[in-house]
This record gives structure tokens, C-alpha cells and sequence, in this order.
């Protein structure tokens, strides 16, 4: 079975500096999809970040990058340059190639303090 | 572009009765899923709808149920309550199925409460 684990429960930084959140995965299967969602305190969950596992190439989305290191089955997000409206709940998800269902992990409350 | 609406945003309820909660996805979108979050744990699936029939479903028991109506909206029913059932229901939406890699867009979801 797939789990994703995400061993930070709760961070804080102060805004300008530099973060990043750890998620760790398990699987056997070779042909997958990693995600980063952020949940604001307005709810919504939004897409950050996504990488495919057959890319070497790390993900990023301007101020948001990923250090996927498919061997340690790590798949760490760093926030640069962190903003107040950063402040948010961040998941990790997978997704088999060959499954339909999302799997997340129980996220890391980020806070970004002034 | 209107993004998932999910109402209401809040729903009370007492043990034994029944909830139905409702989506729209972003208009042609047609994949709809059904997530609960429970306070400190992550997301777990629910039920994945995709050109009104049921495609997949989590590791949920029978009284979570739903159906998806031609319009692509969504409905969420479970009956018969438990307090367990206290949580947050979010809904989300793509433009094709999970192996198309389209990415899932949230509603703000339903916050079920349980007393």
C-alpha cells in the first residue's frame, strides 16, 4: 500500500526567509505523480506543485521548488523569499500512474510571521 | 471562471439523521471527487464521479454515498450519522479523469458537525 508521511505537524518562519516543508512516500511502483496542495484558512485547497516521477528535473513554480529525490522517496517542498499570505495548511499527495485515487498526507501547518 | 462552489458551508446535524451536501464543479469539468478531512488527519477519498456514474470509491462504508447529475454537479448523502462523521467534506473537480494528470481543483468545502 502507498503512504505519504509528513513529520512536521506545525512550522513558523518569519516572512523573507527561506522554508521547507518534508514529506516522505512509500511505494513499490515506478510510475507516479507527486503533489503539493496548500489549504488557506479561507479552505480551498489549491495546487502549488506537481512532479512526475519519470522527471529528473526538480519542479518549480516561481518562489516554490521541490527537491525530489526518488531513491530516499523524499519529496520536500521549499517556499523562498516566504510571504504572509504563505500562511497556510501544505499537503503532500501521490498518485499512482495507473490509480485513480489521490493519497495525502496529514500536512504541515505553516505559519509566516511578520 | 467560477471555481468549485460547495454548499452550505456549514452543516449541523444529530446523530442517526441524514446530510446531503452539494458541488458544482468549474464549468466542463467533468470529474467530480469527494474528500473528508477530519481534524488532524489528512485528506481521505471518497468518491470519484465521472460522467454520472461512480468510478471509484475509498475505504468507506456504505452510507456515504453520492451521485453525480447530468450537469455534472454532485451530491454527497450519508445517512444514519455518527459522530465520527464531524468533518470537513471537500469537493473537488477535474477536467478529465486522475490518469489524464489533470489537477483537481477544491471548493472551500462543508464543514459537517456532528452533536
Amino acid at each position: 500500500a502507498q503512504t505519504v508521511t509528513q513529520s512536521q505537524p506545525e512550522m513558523s518562519v518569519q516572512e523573507a526567509e527561506t522554508v521547507t516543508l518534508s514529506c516522505t512516500y512509500d511505494t513499490s511502483e515506478s510510475n507516479y505523480y507527486l503533489f503539493w496542495y496548500k489549504q488557506p484558512p479561507s479552505r480551498q485547497m489549491i495546487l502549488v506543485i506537481r512532479q512526475e516521477a519519470y522527471k529528473q528535473q526538480n519542479a518549480t513554480e516561481n518562489r516554490f521548488s521541490v527537491n525530489f529525490q526518488k531513491a530516499a522517496k523524499s519529496f520536500s517542498l521549499k517556499i523562498s523569499d516566504s510571504q504572509l499570505g504563505d500562511t497556510a495548511m501544505y499537503f503532500c499527495a501521490f498518485r499512482l500512474g495507473s490509480n485513480y485515487q489521490l493519497i495525502w498526507g496529514a500536512g504541515t501547518k505553516l505559519i509566516i510571521k511578520p | 471562471e467560477a471555481g468549485v462552489t460547495q454548499s452550505p458551508t456549514h452543516l449541523i446535524k444529530t446523530r442517526g439523521q441524514q446530510a446531503t451536501l452539494r458541488c458544482s464543479p468549474i464549468s466542463g469539468h467533468t470529474s467530480v471527487y469527494w474528500y473528508q478531512q477530519a481534524l488532524g488527519l489528512g485528506l481521505q477519498f471518497l468518491l470519484w464521479y465521472d460522467e454520472g456514474e461512480e468510478r471509484n470509491r475509498g475505504n468507506f462504508p456504505p452510507r456515504f454515498s453520492g451521485r453525480q447529475f447530468p450537469n455534472y454537479s454532485s451530491e454527497l448523502n450519508v445517512n444514519a450519522l455518527e459522530l465520527e462523521d464531524s468533518a470537513l467534506y471537500l469537493c473537488a473537480s477535474s477536467l478529465g479523469p486522475p490518469y489524464s494528470n489533470q489537477p483537481q481543483h477544491f471548493g472551500d468545502g462543508t464543514r459537517l458537525s456532528i452533536l
